[in-house]
């Protein structure tokens, strides 16, 4: 199994709610990631959990909330939003100690905030 | 810090054709890893081959290959016999996996859409 699986695949929210991206693994990868892509962009990483503890947050704004309950499941819980934050948000995961780290990315959740 | 760099925005090839993208990156350190990754339309980032900076030879995936050059600091990608199916956006990305506060973190360039036509 060499899937990332993440849910649901398009959200449309207003400015005032709350809502909740989730991402699945099952190669037993320890390291799990956000990114948010735009349109005709590269990904910008947002955080980074290692072994299920926050590793790296890129100055990203406190409506997004990232959570790994465990080592197979990341969520990142949204409030807030603004217009800007629409954009497609990748999951991505990874071996820590191995060599071949690369990253394995799930198909995404294009978020339209409105 | 690391930078990566595609200057090409936009290629175009004719089916069965070869195309090279090209790719450079800025680094001081000594290990690092490379990506080539694909986004067709359907937006799943695909990892299409890797190469390890210790190691001078160049990594090939069926149709796919690469030269890296380390003095150079080049990382390009050629794809032989090129399918429809090959039009998507091509990201280069470095790894430096020695790094704590870097750990697994992916650098990339800011892509090039490869468009295969009939």
């Amino acid at each position: 199994d060499t899937e990332v699986t993440q849910t649901p695949k398009h959200l449309v929210m207003g400015m005032t709610n709350k809502k909740s991206l989730k991402c699945e693994q099952h190669m037993g990868h320890r390291a799990m990631y956000w990114y948010k892509q735009k349109a005709k962009k590269p990904p910008e990483l947002m955080f980074v959990y290692s072994y299920e503890k926050l590793s790296i947050n890129e100055s990203v704004p406190s409506r997004f909330s990232p959570e790994c309950p465990n080592s197979s499941l990341l969520n990142l819980h949204l409030h807030a939003l603004q217009p800007e934050d629409s954009a497609l948000y990748l999951c991505a995961s990874s071996q820590i100690i191995s060599r071949w780290p690369e990253a394995f990315f799930g198909q995404g959740t294009r978020l339209t905030v409105v | 810090a690391q930078t990566v760099t595609q200057s090409q925005p936009e290629m175009s090839v004719q089916e069965a054709e070869t195309v090279t993208l090209s790719c450079t990156y800025d680094t001081s350190e000594n290990n690092y890893y490379l990506f080539w990754y694909k986004q067709p339309p359907s937006r799943q980032m695909i990892l299409v081959i890797r190469q390890e900076a210790y190691k001078q030879q160049n990594a090939t995936e069926n149709r796919f290959s690469v030269n890296f050059q380390k003095a150079a600091k080049s990382f390009s990608l050629k794809i032989s016999d090129s399918q429809l199916g090959d039009t998507a956006m091509y990201f280069c990305a470095f790894m430096n996996p020695d790094r704590g506060s870097t750990l697994g973190r992916l650098y990339f360039g800011r892509g090039t859409q490869l468009t295969v036509w009939p």
